[in-house]
């Protein structure tokens, strides 16, 4: 098996909040683990990918001081929304992938985040 | 520009025929490539994967490659409504990073 469990599953906060997500491989080890985001009726977009024990890779335009990524273990990466604004509300999904190459990316449940 | 294309539908097949869903990459290269179903509001779940030319079937499903075309398939038997979905082609890049596509809306019609 591959599960992926992602924490919360929803989150409905006031703007100006911090929104920490966590991701994490149940049942293997994933080197390297992907957050993404999409908006209602839109295609996946990759935000960034994490590999443990360095430094995110993000994609053009996601700001990195904006989404804190955090890849600590094998098994745990988390995503911190900092000082979230109504035009951050979407459903963000991680993935993790197990080690080497040609891997497919397994999907957490994914978080739908609300700001007010 | 690495592309993995797909027609964004609605393709609508009637319950029982078989539901064709097609997907074509620009990334000669690419070596791996999956199929994922998105129902609305939730994550993608993996449901096949190929690598090399041919077919590959799991119950239902059948991945069909064809990499001197650069076009990869997904044939699914026997429709059901609980396959309406919507469905998601990935592709690695040479640097094993995947490209999705932008994912075709399958109705199936009871």
């Amino acid at each position: 098996g591959a599960v992926v469990s992602q924490h919360p599953s929803r989150v409905i906060c006031k703007s100006g909040t911090s929104v920490k997500i966590e991701c994490r491989s149940l049942d293997f080890q994933a080197t390297t683990m992907f957050w993404y985001r999409q908006f209602p009726k839109q295609s996946l977009m990759l935000m960034a990918t994490s590999n443990e024990g360095s430094k995110a890779t993000y994609e053009q335009g996601v700001e990195k001081d904006k989404f804190l990524i955090n890849h600590a273990s094998l098994t745990l990466s988390t995503l911190t929304v900092t000082s979230a604004h109504p035009e951050d509300s979407s459903f963000y999904i991680c993935s993790a992938s197990h080690t080497g190459i040609n891997q497919p990316q397994h999907f957490g449940d994914g978080t739908r985040l609300s700001i007010l | 520009q690495k592309e993995v294309e797909q027609n964004s539908g609605p393709l609508s097949v009637p319950e029982g025929a078989i539901a064709s869903l097609n997907c074509t990459y620009s990334d000669r290269v690419s070596q791996s490539f999956f199929w994922y179903r998105q129902y609305s509001g939730k994550s993608p779940e993996l449901i096949m994967s190929i690598y090399s030319n041919g077919d590959k079937e799991d119950g239902r499903f059948t991945a069909q490659l064809n990499k001197a075309s650069q076009y990869v398939s997904l044939l699914i038997r026997d429709s059901q409504p609980s396959d309406s979905a919507t469905y998601l082609c990935a592709v690695n890049d040479s640097n094993y990073q995947l490209i999705w596509g932008a994912g075709t809306k399958l109705i199936i019609k009871p």
